[in-house]
């Protein structure tokens, strides 16, 4: 248990469909992250928000939409997305956001796009 | 173009055997690295990290050696064990300047056999 929960944790959609992942942390830690695991392909940074504002997209499709209301809660809205979208969608916050500093991961939720 | 990778997907040792995961890294401006271990159906968790200013870092059981000349980094468990069977990254990042990205490997999952 890292102290950073995300629900759900198993989502099956059909590409019109529009869905929503949530993530919370409960570590006060005031950066947050989203990233994103394909089959076969390394961990890649889809957002960064810091003190709830958004510092990084790293040229992520508008069909992805982040939300971060306060420091604890993070989303991600889904919007006609494609079946190469599936993946496990990971969040993660740190205390600060700074490089060196360790990141705590969520379990993921695991995102089947049909 | 992989920037960390991590070329044995799989690795599997003998209880109280040396495990060794090897980590290479193309770009030169990284300056800090990290280890990160998951098990299934949970998020990955930090386990250990160098600076580009260091060599070596150990942390109990866990040893983590860098070649900057080489651009590789390993990580020796010693004496492996059962439990530390998981899906071992290896991040990289650069501290100055760039953006606020963890450049991840692909995973190596170490199994190790009572």
């Amino acid at each position: 248990e890292t102290g950073v929960t995300q629900t759900p944790r198993h989502l099956v959609m059909g590409m019109t469909n529009k869905k929503s992942l949530k993530c919370e942390q409960h570590l006060g830690h005031n950066a947050m992250y989203w990233y994103k695991q394909s089959a076969k392909k390394p961990l890649e940074l889809m957002f960064v928000y810091n003190f709830k504002e958004q510092t990084e997209n790293n040229s992520v499709p508008s069909r992805f939409s982040p939300e971060c209301p306060n420091s604890s809660h993070l989303f991600l809205h889904l919007h006609t997305l494609q079946p190469e979208d599936s993946a496990l969608y990971l969040c993660a916050s740190s205390r600060r956001l700074e490089r060196r500093v360790e990141q705590f991961f969520g379990p993921g939720t695991r995102l089947t796009v049909l | 173009d992989q920037q960390v990778k991590q070329n044995s997907p799989s690795l599997s040792v003998q209880e109280g055997r040396i495990s060794i995961l090897n980590c290479d890294y193309t770009n030169s401006m990284f300056d800090y690295f990290l280890w990160y271990k998951k098990y299934p159906a949970e998020g990955p968790t930090f386990l250990i990290s160098i600076s580009s200013i260091k060599d070596k870092n150990e942390d109990g059981r866990f040893t983590v050696f860098l070649n900057k000349s080489a651009k590789h980094l390993s990580l020796h468990i010693v004496p492996s064990q059962p439990g530390d069977s998981a899906v071992y990254f290896c991040a990289a990042t650069r501290t100055q300047g760039g953006s606020e990205k963890l450049v991840f490997g692909k995973g190596t999952k170490l199994t190790v056999n009572p």
